[in-house]
């Protein structure tokens, strides 16, 4: 069943600008975890966000989680046109059976 | 790096056609999944393996089944295939169900006719 919902569905930026994407979901999790799609081809796990953190980087990304709001965001900073793909963030825990539940995604276009 | 490789990237099939959809991983991984994605709906999951011989219905096991023989393969079977199982199918595998972490493979885009 999908949990998270993103927001934006879809974004579309200049190359160096930051590009800031929200999900938001219902139930308690154990972690929340951010995956990168280009077109047409697999998942990429980007980030994994653990319910006792609050924020997170790795390299350009940066991931935020409000437990209380039920909602998390990935920031992608000084942005390039390969970050154009679709992004899709994924809860994990007790309430989904311990299976990852998908967003429907936002896609993000990088203009050079 | 952990590769997770599916037999296909295109397939196109006839309505009412048996079809085979194979997935491998090569890191010894427990933990195998088929999911569909479609536009709009994410991605949805619709059989899961957490050991050989052993599959778990997901969210939508209708008009599919599952084998897992061994450990790093893990096959979708379309008994009869229809129009709308037209869609993009991503396999992929997890080490832990500690971190829910998985890895996917690139995805076989398939359309029944």
């Amino acid at each position: 069943s999908q949990q998270g919902e993103e927001d934006p569905q879809a974004l579309s930026i200049q190359e160096g600008e930051n590009a800031t994407m929200n999900c938001s979901y219902k139930t308690s999790i154990n972690n929340l975890q951010w995956y990168r799609q280009n077109s047409g081809r697999g998942l990429v796990h980007l980030i994994l966000i653990r319910s006792n953190e609050r924020e997170k980087h790795s390299g350009r990304l940066r991931v935020t989680l409000d437990t209380s709001k039920k909602s998390s965001s990935l920031l992608i900073t000084a942005s390039r046109a390969a970050d154009t793909a679709s992004y899709f963030c994924a809860t994990y825990g007790k309430s989904n059976d311990y299976k990852l539940s998908f967003g429907a995604g936002t896609t993000v276009t990088v203009r050079a | 790096d952990v590769k997770v490789t599916q037999s296909s990237r295109y397939l196109v099939k006839r309505t009412g056609e048996k079809v085979f959809l194979e997935c491998v991983q090569d890191m010894d991984h427990e933990n195998m999944f088929w999911y569909r994605q479609d536009p709009g709906l994410g991605l949805r999951l619709i059989y899961f393996s957490y050991d050989v011989k052993m599959k778990e219905k997901g969210d939508i096991p209708e008009g599919y089944s599952v084998s897992r023989e061994k450990k790093e393969r893990f096959s979708l079977i379309l008994e009869s295939a229809s129009t709308n199982q037209t869609s993009m199918y991503l396999c992929a595998s997890s080490p832990s169900l500690l971190s829910g972490e998985q890895f996917f493979g690139p995805g076989t885009r398939l359309t029944v006719l």
